[in-house]
């Protein structure tokens, strides 16, 4: 089946500084990748909705320029966390759609990133 | 609004019996719903979903779930639970355009 990859798949990072993180689909094109955050028992929830070539869409209440999305390729999407401080530190999720003829609920989901600021 | 509820934290059966893992949701109109395991250090893999037809849905490794509508729920159940069956659990439905993921539940599948 269809597999979508994250790296680094943990960091660790200083507070104020900057850490990126990718997915990629390994063996799909993915015209469409979404991110998430996980807190501890808590849910996922969607941060923001990424098309390849154009500027992603993001959910009320996420910092854009705070969380920046880079979906340069059909099978690579980036989140850069800026200025990390440590209220950052959370499980972060990516996704996939399928291809552009699935339904958009159709998804592959990474295996997630450790995010933990210092 | 539309909502997820997974009402127990943690699930713990003995290897052999069967699971229920509990989900209820509030959406409007017809729902699409599923049912994702997360193993540790894994990415959410499907598991079955409930879109129309049949209310008994059949997914992988043995999983099935029943959408009722009356009692807006749709439980996850296995008839006979494996060790390896372990793992965080979330159901989900479909909102407007993103998916509503419950909180999770920790099923634990005692040997």
């Amino acid at each position: 089946g269809a597999v979508v990859s994250q790296h680094p798949s943990w960091v660790i990072c200083k507070s104020g500084t900057s850490v990126k993180i990718e997915c990629r689909s390994l063996d799909f094109q993915a015209t469409t990748m979404f991110w998430y955050r996980q807190f501890p028992k808590q849910s996922l929830m969607l941060m923001a909705t990424s098309n390849e070539g154009s500027k992603a869409t993001y959910e009320q209440g996420v910092e854009k320029d705070k969380f920046l999305i880079n979906h340069a390729s059909l099978t690579l999407s980036t989140l850069t966390v800026t200025s990390a401080h440590p209220e950052d530190s959370s499980f972060y999720i990516c996704s996939a759609r399928a291809s552009e003829g699935t339904p958009i609920y159709e998804q592959y989901f990474g295996p997630g990133t450790r995010l933990t600021v210092t | 609004a539309q909502s997820v509820a997974q009402p127990e934290d943690q699930v713990n059966v003995a290897e052999g019996n069967p699971l229920t893992v509990k989900c209820t949701y509030s959406v409007s109109g017809n729902p699409y719903l599923f049912w994702y395991v997360q193993y540790p250090n894994r990415g959410l893999q499907f598991l079955l979903k409930y879109i129309t037809g049949d209310n008994l849905v059949k997914g992988s490794y043995g999983f099935e779930a029943e959408f009722n509508k009356s009692q807006t729920s749709f439980h996850l159940k296995k008839p006979s639970a494996l060790v390896s069956d372990s793992a965080l659990y979330f159901c989900a439905v479909w909102g407007t355009y993103k998916y509503i993921f419950g909180t999770g539940t920790r099923l634990k599948v005692l040997a």
